[in-house]
Parts: structure tokens; C-alpha cells; sequence
């Protein structure tokens, strides 16, 4: 069971380059989360899915868009990338409103120069 | 909104000893969920303890136990017997219980180190 699985791990774009992040979940999981993490600082909600077909904005959507085509994927599109988007990407899956545990993937570490 | 607190940028303790993380929150709800993060070197997110705020009685696990103060929106992290391999970020969240998609929101971080 790979639970939540994020490529790439690194990532350097020059800015105004354009890239996916990758998001898949094994655990047919309704609810998927996009967040970033700047240096030194707690995870801000960027954006989330409460299932197929269905995505909203969260704290900092500004510069991403998403898309939720299937339960398993859950991609964030950066386009014209800015430093300002310099961060650490991590996505989470949780089952469903029941569920108290959100599980979350091993992180993309993203520099844009 | 809600918002997340945590006071102590950084906090350091013998190991073997017990050091305590603080977290305040500010939320007009009555039912909710606070959570208490590890973060290790490895950027890996750890569940380590959750609270259900219905619940009075504190959450313990292991070597992990809570202080929930509802009326004083507080909820600080106890760790007996520190151990080298508690270093690690450490953040507090809170989450909602009547927001369609229980979002996250996470505290600024306490990082922890384990004295020898």
C-alpha cells in the first residue's frame, strides 16, 4: 500500500516556466488537499477536493489550479511560476467527513530562480 | 476564520526529561478537532495525537498526552521521558467539524531539540 505518493521530490524553475505536481492516492480516499509549507512556517491550504470532479480555493490559491479527474489523482498546476512560489508542496488524502486522520505525502521541494 | 497559535519558536530539553509545547487557537465553534503534528528532518508529516473538543477527558499516547483547556482554547503537548528521536518541528492544528472538506489549520511550528 503506497498511500499517498508526490513527483517529483525536487524541482527548480526559472520563472514564468510552468510545471505539474503530481498527487496520487491508493486508499480511494474522497477528500484530497494541496498545501505548501514556506521555511520556518506551519502548511497553508491551497487546494482542496471533496471528490471527483469537485475542487475548491483554500487559503493561498493565488498562481495554482487544479484538477480532480479521478479519486486517485489530484494534480496542482503552477503557471508563469514566481520566487514568491518557492516552497515545499505537500498533498493529503482523507477517507471522508467521518475520518479524523489526514494522510499526507512525502512533500515536493520547489525553488524558482 | 480560525487561526493557530504557537508561541515557542524553539524549545530544547534533557532527554529523558519531560518538555511541555504550547498551542491557543481562536474559533467560535463548539465542536472541532485539534491535532498535534511531528515534522522530522525527513519532511514527513506524523499524526502524533488528535482531541475531539466534545471529549473531556485529555488524549494520551504513549509518551504523548494533551492539556486541553476549552474555555481557554488551549491545547499544549506533554512529552515524558524524551527521547533523541522526538527532535523534530512540532505543530499544532486545528480542524473544523461543520466545514464541508475539515480543512487544516496549522500553528507557525515549535522546533525541538533533544539534549544527550
Amino acid at each position: 500500500n503506497a498511500g499517498v505518493t508526490q513527483t517529483p521530490k525536487f524541482r527548480i524553475l526559472k520563472i514564468g516556466q510552468s510545471m505539474t505536481l503530481q498527487c496520487a492516492q491508493d486508499m480511494n480516499h474522497n477528500y484530497m488537499y494541496w498545501y505548501r509549507q514556506d521555511p520556518g512556517m506551519g502548511l497553508k491550504l491551497i487546494y482542496y477536493s471533496v471528490g471527483a470532479g469537485i475542487t475548491d480555493k483554500g487559503e493561498v490559491p493565488n498562481g495554482y489550479n487544479v484538477s480532480r479527474s479521478t479519486t486517485e489523482d489530484f494534480p496542482l498546476r503552477l503557471e508563469l511560476a514566481a520566487p514568491s512560489q518557492t516552497s515545499v508542496y505537500f498533498c493529503a488524502s482523507q477517507s471522508g467527513r467521518g475520518s479524523y486522520e489526514q494522510y499526507f505525502g512525502p512533500g515536493t521541494r520547489l525553488t524558482v530562480t | 476564520a480560525q487561526t493557530v497559535t504557537q508561541s515557542q519558536p524553539e524549545m530544547s530539553v534533557q532527554e529523558a526529561e519531560t518538555v511541555t509545547l504550547s498551542c491557543t487557537y481562536d474559533t467560535s465553534e463548539s465542536d472541532y478537532y485539534l491535532f498535534w503534528y511531528k515534522q522530522p528532518p525527513s519532511r514527513q508529516m506524523i499524526l502524533v495525537i488528535r482531541q475531539e473538543a466534545y471529549k473531556q477527558q485529555n488524549a494520551t499516547e504513549n509518551r504523548f498526552s494533551v492539556n486541553f483547556q476549552k474555555a481557554a482554547k488551549s491545547f499544549s503537548l506533554k512529552i515524558s521521558d524524551s527521547q533523541l528521536g522526538d527532535a523534530a518541528m512540532y505543530f499544532c492544528a486545528y480542524r473544523s467539524q461543520i466545514q464541508g472538506a475539515q480543512k487544516l489549520v496549522f500553528g507557525q511550528g515549535t522546533r525541538l531539540t533533544i539534549n544527550p
